[in-house]
């Protein structure tokens, strides 16, 4: 059974950045079945996809156009983690964060959630 | 603002159905039949319901249906149950510019 859990700091200031860790159990970040996503639920309540990195013989990435020119994700594969930085977050980057497994074009596993508040 | 358009909220008593729909462009709904649907309780991680428009997971019961009509899809819950009572998110695959969006969400009452 595939499980993601999720940690990082629940309160970012203004202008920083935003550091979250997705600790991978019962499948790869490598796995050549998978992409690996962020996903976020803001205050005012929709789904925006932020970015997804997957292996097929190299590594690859795919970002979100609102979110391209500030966004980091990297397969840590010593550790089976996914991490995510989010540069110059403003209070508009407030929202729920959520790791999750992509697979045959499905979202099948999510982690927990992490609220993530941008204030000073 | 969400790529996809769903209604804010829809309501049905227990053992009626309810319809959430979920209106997109020829660029993601119109145009891949990836679109999927998650029911989110809350604080609990979304879960999905259906993929490939109509196809179910293993384990979800077969009240949940789905499907699509040019750039909507839509998800029927029939024979509501006190328990359906969560929101409800689409999202599709809009190929590879802008790669996956999703809806505003609705939120089922159960009344």
């Amino acid at each position: 059974q595939v499980q993601l859990q999720q940690s990082g700091p629940g309160l970012v200031r203004p202008s920083q950045t935003l550091s979250l860790t997705c600790d991978i159990s019962g499948d790869s970040v490598s796995s050549i079945r998978a992409a690996w996503n962020w996903i976020r639920r803001s205050p005012s309540g929709g789904l925006e996809w932020l970015v997804r990195t997957y292996y097929r013989s190299k590594w690859f990435s795919d970002y979100a156009v609102s979110v391209r020119s500030r966004i980091n994700i990297n397969p840590v594969t010593s550790r089976n983690q996914l991490s995510l930085q989010l540069n110059s977050v403003t209070p508009e980057d407030t929202a729920v964060y959520y790791c999750a497994r992509e697979q045959s074009s499905t979202y099948d596993t999510w982690g927990q959630g992490i609220l993530v508040t941008v204030s000073s | 603002q969400s790529a996809l358009t769903q209604p804010r909220s829809v309501s049905g008593s227990p053992g009626q159905s309810v319809t959430i729909s979920c209106t997109g462009t020829s660029n993601d709904v119109g145009a891949y039949d990836y679109v999927s649907w998650y029911q989110q309780h809350p604080d609990k991680a979304p879960k999905l319901i259906i993929y490939d428009v109509n196809k179910r997971p293993s384990g979800v019961p077969d009240r949940f249906s789905g499907s699509k009509s040019g750039n909507t899809a839509s998800l029927t819950i029939s024979g509501l149950q006190p328990e359906d009572e969560a929101d409800y998110f689409c999202c599709s695959w809009a190929g590879t510019f802008t790669f996956w969006v999703f809806g505003g969400g609705t939120m089922l009452t159960v009344l």
